[in-house]
């Protein structure tokens, strides 16, 4: 049973445009939310973060939204560039979780030049 | 700059063997932790550690086991790999207070035959 779920398995977008990626958790207890980057052959490295009292946090190109009502974050990437093809985690955890961080299953996004 | 290193990118073994996948971090953090990566299911944490000869389970721990004998470095072991168990695996490292923001390893993708 995943408590972080990434429905879109891949998202192409045009340079220039924005990229939108969803996130979907089911635990009410996560009070923090990340997005992580992942090259290939490369581990994933950290993006950006959201805390629960926020709805909303900017970082540069990369803004995350959290909407704690419908359990769903998105991450926006404006504009996108071809230096953005990766793969995105989302990542939740609370407190009831200790250490353990969930990690959703990825989106590949491609950014076609 | 964090770095954190695993002993090899690539592994082949055969069914049955003992397998040992080492890390190394050099950021002095206190929480070193152990993924696994499959397609669709992200990553999932098969143990943690949050000091030297402390470890605690994560949500896969059946067939592996772990070692930490110095702050800097967690080992992984698979006692007798299975073919169940090809698999990309990514060790993290985090701070004790912040356990979210993890810096990951580049990988070691094995294969069981």
């Amino acid at each position: 049973d995943q408590q972080v779920k990434q429905n879109s398995p891949s998202l192409s977008v045009q340079e220039g445009r924005i990229s939108i990626l969803n996130c979907d958790y089911t635990n009410s207890m996560f009070d923090y939310f990340l997005w992580y980057k992942k090259y290939p052959a490369e581990g994933p490295t950290f993006l950006i973060s959201i805390s629960s009292i926020k709805d909303k946090n900017e970082d540069g190109r990369f803004t995350v939204f959290l909407n704690k009502s419908a359990k769903h974050l998105s991450l926006h990437i404006v504009p996108s560039q071809p230096g953005d093809s990766a793969v995105y985690f989302c990542a939740a955890s609370g407190a009831t979780g200790g250490f353990k961080t969930i990690f959703g299953a990825g989106t590949r996004l491609f950014v076609k030049a | 700059d964090v770095k954190v290193t695993q002993s090899s990118r690539y592994l082949v073994k055969r069914t049955g063997e003992k397998v040992f996948l080492e890390c190394v971090q050099d950021m002095d953090h206190e929480n070193m932790f152990w993924y696994r990566q499959d397609p669709g299911l992200g990553l999932r944490l098969i143990y943690f550690s949050y000091d030297v000869k402390m470890k605690e389970k994560g949500d896969i721990p059946e067939g592996y086991s772990v070692s930490r004998e110095k702050k800097e470095r967690f080992s992984l072991i698979l006692e007798s790999a299975s073919t169940n168990q090809t698999s990309m695996y990514l060790c993290a490292s985090s701070f004790r207070e912040d356990t979210d923001t993890q810096y990951f390893g580049p990988g070691t993708r094995l294969t069981v035959l």
